[in-house]
């Protein structure tokens, strides 16, 4: 039981430039979200889904797209990065449903853009 | 506008002291509080849930308290060890809905 599974662990890009931020789960949970954390921020709501084939925007969704083909899988995508989107990316799945329900959080992916 | 504010924002203390972080919220209405641990480098972990009926509840060294009349919790740690090392999150679930305020988190140094 791997939990919640991020690549890649680092990334550089360069304004412009597009890339895929992968996310997967095996706790079998439907609702999946992805977060930002910056420097004196707490974690911000990128773009949440409560199931396969739904998504919707959260705090934060400009220059960044997702989709849920599956259950287990949440990619976000970078269309065109720019400066502003060095961050911390985290997905998180669990925490919808029963109000106490955990939500779990995956290693982090740390991003560059110059 | 909802808000968690935690504080101090960083502390260092000595092994095998105790030390408690302050969390206070505006958020209305409210479902629940968590606190988290974030090691550095890694996602948070969550430590222990607080429901609007519960005052205290521990989870090994580590206690929280609420108080939802004041809008105010706590986490305390006992006997802190050097992997307590990390940040503290504290966040707030709005009732009825699946929004989640996050605090920006204390910075923990436990040194020898």
């Amino acid at each position: 039981n791997a939990g919640v599974t991020q690549t890649p662990k680092f990334q550089v890009l360069k304004t412009g430039q597009s890339m895929t931020l992968q996310c997967a789960q095996d706790m079998n949970h439907e609702y999946m979200s992805w977060y930002r954390q910056d420097p004196g921020m707490g974690l911000r709501l990128i773009h949440y889904s409560v199931g396969a084939g739904i998504t919707d925007q959260g705090e934060v969704p400009n220059g960044y797209n997702v989709s849920r083909s599956t259950t287990e899988d949440f990619p976000l995508r970078l269309l065109s990065a720019a400066p502003s989107q060095t961050s911390v990316y985290f997905c998180a799945s669990g925490g919808s449903g029963r109000e106490t329900e955990t939500q779990y959080f995956g290693p982090g992916t740390r991003l560059l853009v110059l | 506008k909802n808000q968690v504010e935690q504080s101090p924002q960083s502390l260092i203390i000595l092994e095998g002291k105790n030390c408690t972080l302050q969390c206070n919220y505006t958020v209305s209405p409210f479902s629940n509080l968590r606190w988290y641990k974030q090691d550095t480098g890694r996602g948070p972990v969550s430590l222990t849930i607080m429901t609007f009926s519960e005052n205290t509840k521990s989870n090994g060294r580590y206690t929280a308290t609420l108080d939802a009349d004041t809008k105010q919790s706590s986490l305390h740690i006992t006997a802190s060890q050097l992997s307590d090392s990390a940040s503290y999150i504290c966040v707030v679930r709005t009732g009825g809905g699946n929004k989640l305020t996050f605090g920006t988190g204390t910075q923990l140094k436990v040194e020898l």
